[in-house]
């Protein structure tokens, strides 16, 4: 199961984008990126997922690289509500489905 | 449409007592997980089932921890007899075939 690598901590102005980074160097072809954030006392959320497209929905951006080995998370114009721990989750081949989190990173956005 | 559901929300026993965690998936989603989140760190896996079949257990503690999804719907966590060590939060997740994983807002257990 692939491994990913995210900076334990970051800041963010509010109403600026945040631009969350993760490293999954050994990803596979057939596995997923997926985000989630988790605020205090909450389980958690999910955010977004994507193979090799960026994505986007109504929460955030996902770009990945072209190699795959890399992705970033934008939330576009952050607000002190998304303070909390963000994690990328490579998703297990097929058949195990399985999530392997991370100590992901500590998103703090400051007014 | 109701989320994962969760209970109790929060649980203090004293050490060496049973404590049982209850869990009722998205209506639809057949399998369903449970994690456990230590302070500070990343949930972990510790089961998960498809339907009321348990696929995927080599996590779960055996010798004290044990888990049941009798009707392929809602599930049930026990841990006899629990130990300090214990102290965290369970976490319940459920999706559908195994797509993307919605989680609960757990249990936080408190083993004193």
């Amino acid at each position: 199961d692939a491994k990913t690598t995210q900076p334990p901590s970051m800041d963010c102005a509010e109403g600026r984008a945040a631009n969350l980074p993760c490293n999954h160097s050994t990803i596979s072809g057939n596995e997923y990126v997926y985000w989630y954030r988790q605020i205090h006392s909450q389980g958690p959320q999910y955010i977004i997922h994507g193979l090799k497209n960026n994505e986007t929905n109504e929460m955030a951006s996902l770009i990945i690289t072209e190699d795959r080995k890399s992705s970033t998370l934008i939330l576009p114009h952050a607000t002190l509500r998304d303070t909390a721990v963000y994690y990328c989750i490579v998703q297990g081949a097929s058949g195990t489905y399985k999530y392997i989190f991370g100590t992901g990173t500590r998103l703090k956005v400051l007014a | 449409e109701a989320g994962v559901v969760q209970s109790p929300r929060y649980k203090i026993i004293e050490k060496k007592q049973p404590v049982a965690f209850w869990c009722n998936p998205i209506s639809g989603h057949n399998t369903l997980y449970w994690y456990l989140q230590n302070l500070g760190q990343g949930p972990e896996l510790l089961i998960r089932y498809e339907n009321e079949e348990a696929v995927d257990d080599s996590q779960l503690p055996k010798d004290r921890f044990s888990a049941e999804r009798l009707k392929g719907v809602d599930s049930t966590l026990k841990i006899q007899p629990a130990e300090l060590g214990d102290s965290a939060v369970y976490l319940c997740a459920s999706s559908f075939q195994g797509a993307t994983q919605y989680f609960g807002p757990g249990t936080r257990l408190t083993v004193l």
